[in-house]
């Protein structure tokens, strides 16, 4: 079975510009999370998105935003690029069952570099 | 508020030894999961291993296994018999339901084996 895929796997982008990042979950999860990881830190959680619904948002500015389409694929886009969202984004997907048992598998990510 | 903490920047260990990757959680949430990610250079989170507040006995899978001791809120990864691939980062993440949103990251481990 196919894992988590995103795409593109790495964006060079200029201040102020605009960026759509995708990614399809496993077949059969209905979750998806999106995660923010910059050199040398931990995952930071941006959002989950659960039956097209958003279940979570984590401490991003409103520039970031993201949707689940009814094939439970998402998009993550984020406005206004500053030189502070260069990182790699991590796409994870779940069944979307209790939070605490919910294991989450993770796709290769998108390097995104702001220059 | 839901904290990970991990106070090893790196590890170090030969071939075919054991090693064990501290851990220490927060969280005034009864119901939560705490899971182990290895993080290769390339960047791909790949999942290891679960241990579920409720669950009796310590998770193991395969060579990892989890020192889950709850009253000292600590999720130790054990690693036995070192292999040069377990080259690599390593995050502690928790899932709490009441926190309502998706993983909490610690900063990680960098862990190197040699040969």
């Amino acid at each position: 079975d196919a894992g988590v895929t995103q795409s593109p796997t790495h964006l060079i982008k200029t201040r102020g510009q605009h960026v759509t990042l995708r990614c399809s979950p496993i077949s059969g999860h209905k979750s998806v999370s999106w995660y923010q990881q910059v050199l040398g830190q931990g995952p930071q959680f941006i959002f989950q998105y659960y039956e097209k619904e958003e279940r979570g948002r984590g401490n991003f500015p409103d520039r970031f935003s993201a949707r689940q389409f009814p094939n439970y694929s998402s998009e993550l886009n984020v406005n206004a690029l500053l030189l502070g969202d260069s990182a790699l984004y991590l796409c994870a997907s779940s069944w979307g069952t209790v939070l605490s048992t919910d294991t989450q598998y993770f796709g290769p990510g998108t390097r995104l570099t702001v220059l | 508020a839901q904290k990970i903490t991990q106070t090893q920047p790196g590890m170090f260990v030969q071939e075919k030894e054991a090693v064990t990757l501290d851990c220490t959680y927060d969280t005034s949430d009864p119901s939560y999961g705490l899971f182990w990610y290895k993080q290769p250079s390339s960047g791909e989170m790949i999942f290891l291993i679960y241990q579920g507040s409720y669950d009796q006995q310590n998770a193991t899978e395969g060579r990892y296994s989890l020192n889950f001791q709850k009253a000292r809120k600590s999720a130790n990864l054990v690693i036995s018999a070192s292999q040069l691939g377990d080259s690599a980062m390593y995050f502690c993440a928790m899932a709490a339901n009441q926190a309502g949103t998706a993983l909490i990251f610690g900063k990680g481990t960098t862990l190197s084996v040699s040969s």
